[in-house]
Order: structure tokens, then C-alpha cells, then sequence
């Protein structure tokens, strides 16, 4: 069984302030990895998708890759109010996708 | 406005009802795939069609089916639904079937199920 394991939260942090999300996979076989955003009731929104070691940016975010650790992260910095919401990791493995339950961030105003 | 459209959006059953809920992309995607999401258990599969005809389990199949007659459409069957199936679905499709590097899953707005 495929496992991707994320922190479930709460992750509070004050509005400004940058948000480290985290998450580490169970296959080294893994290929393609992404960042959805979800809110309450809401559909899953792609944040950023990642396919090689390193650092990705796209505007205040910041995807990170490391696959001989089996650990990707989303650094979101200057965190808003609107930002608050589940982050749910996701990871590529042949013509699967294995979702993390995801970390609730709550960015205080 | 490229998107993947489900119906509906909430569906209230009772046990052993059959019941069909449709999935349609306009994007032209080979790829599409159930997905239900329960708290504390995140996304799982529930099944992928990599194009049509080509249909596959995912995690958790049992009492689901589906079907891909048509690229465009993928609608997700539950012949005898039970009250465990009540869920939060979500259909999905991306770009591509190959091997390597994949192309992000774009969602469905989704179907709240519930199951008495």
C-alpha cells in the first residue's frame, strides 16, 4: 500500500508570516508530485506541481523536492487570511494518484 | 470554460437504491477517475479509466462501478449503495496516459452522498 503522510494541524500562523507544509511519500517509484488547496466543502484547487529534485516558485509559493529523503514540502510566504485551508498532497505513481489526508493551515489576521 | 461538471451535488438515498452519478469533461482528457474523501482518510481511488473502454480499480472499488463509453464522460454506479458509501465523491481527469511525468488532476465541484 502506497502511503503519503501529511501533519494534520492545525498549523497556525500569524498573517505575514510564511507556512511550512510538509510531506513524505513511501515509494521511491514516484514520479509527479502536487499541492491542492481545498476549502470546507470545496473542491481541490491545484496549487503547484513538482517533477524534479529542488526548488520550484510560483509567486508566494515554493514547492520543494528531495526524493532521496522521500519528502516534499509548500513554503507559502506572506500567508493571508484567504489562505486558510487545507493543503493536500498528492503523489503520481504509475496511473495512480495517493492523496495525504492534508494539513488545515489557519492564518490568523 | 474548460471544467469537469458532476451531478448532482447532493444526493440523499436509501439502502439498495441504485444510483448513477455523471462525470463530464470538455477538455478533451484521456484520463478520469472516481475519487471519494472521508475525514482523516483523505482522497482514495476508486477507480481510473485511462481512455475509453479502458477502465481499472483503484484503492477502494467494492460496490462501485463505472464505465467510459465516451471520452467525455465517466458516471460512477452504485448498483446497491449501503450506508458505508455515504462520502464526499470527486471526479477527475488530466491530460495524458503514458508513462513518466504526469499532468495534474483538475476536480469536479463534487457529490455529497448520504446513505440511509
Amino acid at each position: 500500500q502506497k502511503e503519503v503522510e501529511q501533519n494534520s494541524g492545525p498549523l497556525s500562523v500569524p498573517e505575514g508570516a510564511i507556512a511550512s507544509l510538509n510531506c513524505t511519500y513511501s515509494d521511491r517509484g514516484s514520479q509527479s508530485f502536487f499541492w491542492y488547496r481545498q476549502y470546507s466543502g470545496k473542491s481541490p484547487e491545484l496549487i503547484m506541481f513538482i517533477y524534479s529534485n529542488g526548488d520550484k516558485e510560483d509567486g508566494r509559493f515554493t514547492a520543494q523536492l528531495n526524493k532521496a529523503s522521500q519528502y516534499v514540502s509548500l513554503l507559502i510566504r506572506d500567508s493571508q487570511p484567504s489562505d486558510s485551508a487545507t493543503y493536500l498532497c498528492a503523489v503520481n505513481w504509475g496511473n495512480k494518484f495517493y492523496f495525504g489526508s492534508g494539513t488545515k493551515l489557519n492564518v490568523k489576521p | 470554460e474548460a471544467q469537469v461538471t458532476q451531478n448532482p451535488r447532493y444526493l440523499i438515498t436509501v439502502t439498495g437504491k441504485k444510483l448513477t452519478v455523471t462525470c463530464s469533461q470538455n477538455m478533451n482528457h484521456e484520463y478520469m477517475s472516481w475519487y471519494r474523501q472521508d475525514p482523516g482518510l483523505g482522497l482514495r481511488q476508486i477507480y481510473y479509466s485511462m481512455n475509453v473502454e479502458v477502465t481499472d480499480k483503484g484503492d477502494v472499488p467494492e460496490g462501485y462501478k463505472v464505465s467510459r463509453k465516451e471520452k467525455r464522460n465517466f458516471p460512477l454506479i452504485l448498483e446497491s449503495p449501503s450506508p458505508n458509501q455515504t462520502s464526499l465523491y470527486f471526479c477527475a481527469s488530466r491530460a495524458g496516459q503514458g508513462i513518466g511525468p504526469n499532468s495534474p488532476l483538475h476536480f469536479g465541484n463534487g457529490t455529497r452522498l448520504t446513505v440511509t
